[in-house]
């Protein structure tokens, strides 16, 4: 079955500080992946998503995130957070097939970020 | 602009009632999502539509019921029979299609509290 583990609960970086959030995934196929990010009481908005092509994608906000097959990996990082920045991220996996187009969602990790 | 409104935002419930999402879509997406989230749970599916008159139980849909007469709303109760209903529900959108590279756009949400 897929499934998506983000291994941390809560990070807290300085602003200005680099960023690496992680994700690793389970499918046995090509996968479908994308970053969200969820600010306290919202929706959550799209960060970016791997299809297929470069491994390494460009999104929103200053953010980026590199595709690992093999370390089945899919971490997310910015150079230089910034306080707005601070919001809570999922990690997410589209599982085709029987699944008929979900996301599969990591259970998020919370940003915390120090003045 | 095209979005999501899910209403209303705050919703208090007495135990025993059934209450009723609100979500439309103008977005001309064909799919649908209800999903449920609970600190430190991410996100957990509760029920999908991917065409009007059609619709799929998630992984927690035991509680809850929806209908889709119509491609722009996708409304959620839910009943007396959910056992622990306070928590945050979000509805989603999407083009559709069954391969898993459904980019997802989500509403603001509303938080349901049993009194």
């Amino acid at each position: 079955a897929q499934s998506v583990t983000q291994p941390d609960i809560h990070i807290t970086v300085s602003e200005g500080a680099s960023l690496e959030l992680r994700c690793n995934y389970s499918y046995g196929a090509t996968p479908y992946l994308f970053w969200y990010v969820q600010s306290p009481g919202q929706g959550l908005q799209l960060l970016l998503k791997y299809f297929s092509g470069d491994t390494l994608v460009q999104g929103i906000k200053g953010f980026e995130a590199e595709f690992k097959r093999s370390q089945s990996s899919f971490n997310l990082r910015k150079p230089s957070v910034h306080w707005s920045d601070a919001a809570e991220y999922f990690c997410a996996v589209g599982a085709g097939g029987g699944s008929q187009g979900n996301l599969i969602f990591g259970k998020g990790t919370k940003l915390s970020v120090k003045p | 602009d095209g979005g999501i409104t899910q209403s209303p935002k705050y919703l208090f419930r007495k135990e025993g009632q059934n209450v009723t999402l609100s979500c439309e879509q103008n977005l001309n997406h064909d799919a649908m999502y209800w999903y449920r989230q609970d600190p430190g749970q991410g996100l957990r599916l509760i029920y999908y539509s991917q065409i009007v008159n059609d619709f799929q139980k998630g992984d927690i849909a035991e509680g809850y019921s929806v209908s889709r007469e119509k491609k722009e709303s996708f409304p959620l109760t839910v009943t007396s029979a959910q056992k622990n209903p306070t928590a945050f529900y979000l509805c989603a959108s999407s083009r559709g299609g069954a391969s898993g590279a459904n980019v997802l756009t989500f509403g603001a949400g509303s938080r349901l509290t049993v009194l």
